[in-house]
This record gives C-alpha cells, structure tokens and sequence, in this order.
C-alpha cells in the first residue's frame, strides 16, 4: 500500500516548456486533489476531482489543466510554464462524503522550477 | 479578509514548553476543523481532526475549536525537538468537497 504517489520528484523547466506532473493513489478514494505551495502562501488547490470522470476548478486554476484519467490517477498539465509558476506541488486524496475522519493524504510533492 | 489567517511565525519554545498555535477564520458555515503537521520537504500529515466546537485530545496533542468566536487553537504540552515542524491548520464547510488552508506557522523546539 503505496497510498498517493507522485512523479517526479523535481523538475527544471525553462519558460514555455510544456509538462505533466502525474499522481496516482492506491485507496481506491473517490476524490483527488492538485495543490500548490509557495513560502508565506500556504497550501492553495489548483483542481480537484470529486469523482471520476468530474473536475472542477479551485483557487488558482490558471495555466494548468488535469486529467482524471481514471480512479486511481490524476495528472496535472503545465501546458507553458511561467515562472510564477514555480513552486512545489501536492496531489491529495480523500474518501468523501466528509466522515468521522475528514483526511486528505498527501503525496511527497513535486519541486517545480520554471527558469 | 482571506478566509483563513494564520500567524506564520517563526515561534521558537524551549523543550517541554506547552505550545500554542492559533487560526482564525471568516466563514461561519465551517464544520470541520483540522490540523496538519508539515516537516521539511515532506507531504502533510493529519494530526487532529475536530467537528464543530468543542475540545479533542490526543495524547500531547489538544485541539479546540471556538465557533462563536471563529478561532480553532492547537496545544502541544511537553514539546519535543521532534515536534519542530509546520503546522497548518485547515477547514471546510462540507459543501463542495473542498478544504481551505491557512498559510501555516513554523515552529521550532529548541533542545
């Protein structure tokens, strides 16, 4: 039982290179989650999936796309990254409806640098 | 007003200090209530999980949430190196699924 992996681990880019950052989760959860993480902003959702199939924008959709390709992966595209762009990314997922235990799993993250 | 503040610190205690670490929040439609402990260059991890007010406990870990005041507060009582980390705390209404993040504090233990 892996739980939510993610690859890869660290990226370079230069600006306008395109890149897909892949995750996938072994919980057989419902919901998956994109966030990103910049120092003094905290964690911010990008996209989330509530469902297969089902994607919808978060706080700071612009400049990415996802894919829910099935249960168990979701993938976040940079189609021309920026520099602000940036930062360290977390793929999440949960079981929903909210229970007893509302947790989100983590991956271990993506360090993005776009030059 | 940002829907979640968090004081992001640094806050520096001695060894064995009890710790206190506080958010504040907007939204009085939040239900649920966390906190999640972050160490360096690793995912977050849930440490305390609450469902509206009141206090939880969980061995040196205490979490209490204050609805009528909308301020939730993490208690670390005999503090160790290990628990040098940042903490995040993190809520969510229960209506579409999605979970708001404060920013976090950095909290270091000083041996």
């Amino acid at each position: 039982n892996a739980g939510v992996t993610q690859t890869p681990k660290f990226q370079v880019l230069k600006t306008g290179q395109s890149m897909t950052l892949q995750c996938a989760q072994d919980m057989n959860h419902n919901s998956m989650y994109w966030y990103r993480q910049d120092p003094g902003m905290g964690l911010r959702l990008i996209y989330y999936s509530a469902s297969e199939g089902t994607t919808d924008k978060g706080e700071v959709p612009n400049g990415y796309n996802v894919s829910r390709l099935n249960k168990r992966e979701f993938s976040l595209r940079l189609e021309s990254a920026a520099p602000s762009q940036t930062s360290v990314y977390f793929c999440a997922s949960s079981e929903p409806p909210l229970l007893a235990s509302n947790e989100q799993f983590f991956g271990p993250g993506t360090r993005l640098t776009v030059l | 007003q940002k829907e979640v503040e968090q004081d992001p610190g640094p806050l520096s205690v001695p060894e064995g200090a009890i710790v206190s670490l506080n958010c504040t929040y907007s939204n009085s439609a939040f239900q649920y209530f966390m906190w999640y402990r972050q160490y360096s260059r690793k995912g977050p991890e849930l440490l305390m999980y609450t469902y509206s007010s009141g206090n939880k406990e969980d061995g040196r870990f205490t979490a209490q949430v204050d609805k009528s005041s909308k301020y939730i507060s993490l208690f670390i009582r005999d503090s160790q190196p290990s628990d040098s980390a940042t903490y995040l705390c993190a809520m969510s209404d229960n209506r579409d699924d999605k979970i708001i993040f404060g920013k976090g504090t950095r909290l270091h233990i000083l041996p």
